[in-house]
């Protein structure tokens, strides 16, 4: 299975900074990847897809970038609502896997 | 709109069969290209996906669980069951069905706990 590894672990970061977390595969998945946010107690939310295509209704502050076996989630501005545990997610193959999860804090 | 809603038992006992359903609505299952998966989250961990099937009846499973898994569709009654067998506590987790290669929409989730 290709192996997906998210850093930071967890971040702390005041209401209106930038934040990045990346994502690593361990082998090349070229765009296959999305991002999705989870808020405590909630079914994963999807946040972008195909690695920088932005899923409607979300706001423009989330970004995604890279190819590959990089990629990056980065949020501008970071608000409050923001708080909650982000996950990559590889769909390159028949076996997807997610990274292990970045928990962002907001201070 | 797609939704979905997960349904099972709450508890079950180590040995024994989950079977978990997912029904769904605001798409066939007979089109081209669609697809359901089954995902699971232990408590305070990371997603893990279990299983997938397409609108062909094709079928995919983690490699390490696909001696315990089954997966299949009925489209006349708009469900895909997953059963798993020989349960574990290590299997306890919140379930979660979703639709599509990049999981746009999700069910609310079944929490299952495998105790005695």
């Amino acid at each position: 299975d290709i192996q997906m590894t998210q850093s930071p672990s967890t971040l702390s970061a005041s209401v209106g900074d930038r934040v990045t977390i990346t994502c690593r595969a361990s082998q090349s998945i070229s765009s296959w990847l999305a991002w999705y946010q989870q808020k405590p107690g909630k079914a994963p939310s999807l946040l972008i897809y195909k690695a920088s295509t932005l899923e409607s209704g979300v706001p423009s502050r989330f970004s995604g970038s890279g190819s590959g076996t990089e990629f990056t989630l980065t949020i501008n501005s970071l608000q409050p609502d923001d708080l909650a545990t982000y996950y990559c997610h590889q769909y390159h193959d028949y076996s997807p896997t997610f990274g292990q999860g970045t928990k962002v804090e907001v201070k | 709109q797609v939704t979905l809603k997960e349904s099972g038992p709450a508890l079950v006992k180590p040995t024994q069969t989950l079977t978990l359903t997912c029904t769904f609505s605001g798409f066939s299952f007979t089109a081209s290209g669609m697809r359901l998966s089954w995902i699971r989250q232990s408590p305070g961990k990371a997603l893990e996906w279990l299983a997938r099937i397409d609108g062909d009846d094709e079928k995919f499973y983690k490699t390490s669980l696909k001696t315990r898994l089954t997966i299949s569709k009925d489209t006349s009654r708009n469900q895909v069951v997953l059963t798993m067998t020989n349960m574990d506590p290590a299997d306890t987790a919140t379930y979660y069905c979703s639709f599509g290669s990049y999981y746009r929409v999700w069910g609310q989730g079944a929490l299952v706990t495998v105790s005695s």
